[in-house]
């Protein structure tokens, strides 16, 4: 299995425009989760969908923030408009769901807003 | 609110001791802990798992205590690696489902 797999890798932006984040779950994995990553406040949840029903948004910040999961096997995450305090590691994870299976997490997106 | 503590300085050790790793939670009980190891410009990557009933789990060089009491789970690497060297995340159970809610992380540095 490839793992979670995320797109783009890196993005540079400026401030007012609209970012989407790209994430496929691992194969037969019913929960996924976005989480966004700062040194100021570590990793933090900010969405997850069971078999692709948001289940807990309390995370998200602000209504610029809105995620979408339309199908099993794709995810995502738009922020519009952007501003530069978004500028953060955003991680995508996946796990069975039920009895706290272990999450499987991308190698996250490098956003930078100016 | 629920509140996840993990030592912020690095720990700085040299190879073959044990390093051991402090998490600790408040104003909340979860059912079960999760530890992670994440290292730089990756994704966490899952290590163990230890439920309330379970006072230790181990795994290979990886051991795990959590004392409900306390309030309190121990990470601990015996005979450590430079390899080792990483930072750790504990993640206790979240509010609903399979969620999790993760500490700041501690940076364990293992020297030669």
């Amino acid at each position: 299995d490839a793992g979670v797999i995320q797109s783009p890798r890196h993005e540079v932006t400026e401030m007012g425009q609209e970012v989407t984040l790209r994430c496929k779950p691992i194969s037969g994995h019913n929960s996924l989760f976005w989480y966004r990553q700062t040194m100021m406040r570590g990793l933090e949840l900010l969405i997850y969908f069971n078999n692709n029903v948001p289940i807990d948004d309390s995370g998200m910040p602000e209504d610029r923030f809105s995620a979408k999961m339309p199908n099993a096997s794709f995810s995502t995450l738009k922020i519009q408009p952007s501003e530069p305090r978004d500028s953060a590691v955003y991680f995508c994870a996946s796990s069975r769901q039920g009895f706290p299976y272990e999450q499987y997490f991308g190698p996250g997106t490098r956003l930078t807003v100016t | 609110s629920q509140k996840i503590e993990q030592n912020s300085e690095a720990l700085n050790i040299q190879e073959g001791k044990t390093a051991t790793l402090t998490c600790n939670y408040t104003n909340y009980s979860p059912a079960y802990l999760q530890w992670y190891r994440q290292d730089p410009g990756r994704g966490p990557v899952f290590l163990l798992l230890i439920r309330e009933n379970e006072k230790e789990k181990r795994k290979e060089r990886l051991k795990v205590t959590f004392d409900t009491t306390l309030k309190q789970s121990l990470f601990h690497i015996t005979a450590s690696q430079p390899a080792d060297s990483a930072t750790y995340l504990c993640a206790p159970e979240g509010n609903a489902g399979n969620m999790l809610t993760f500490g700041g992380g501690t940076r364990l540095m293992v020297k030669p």
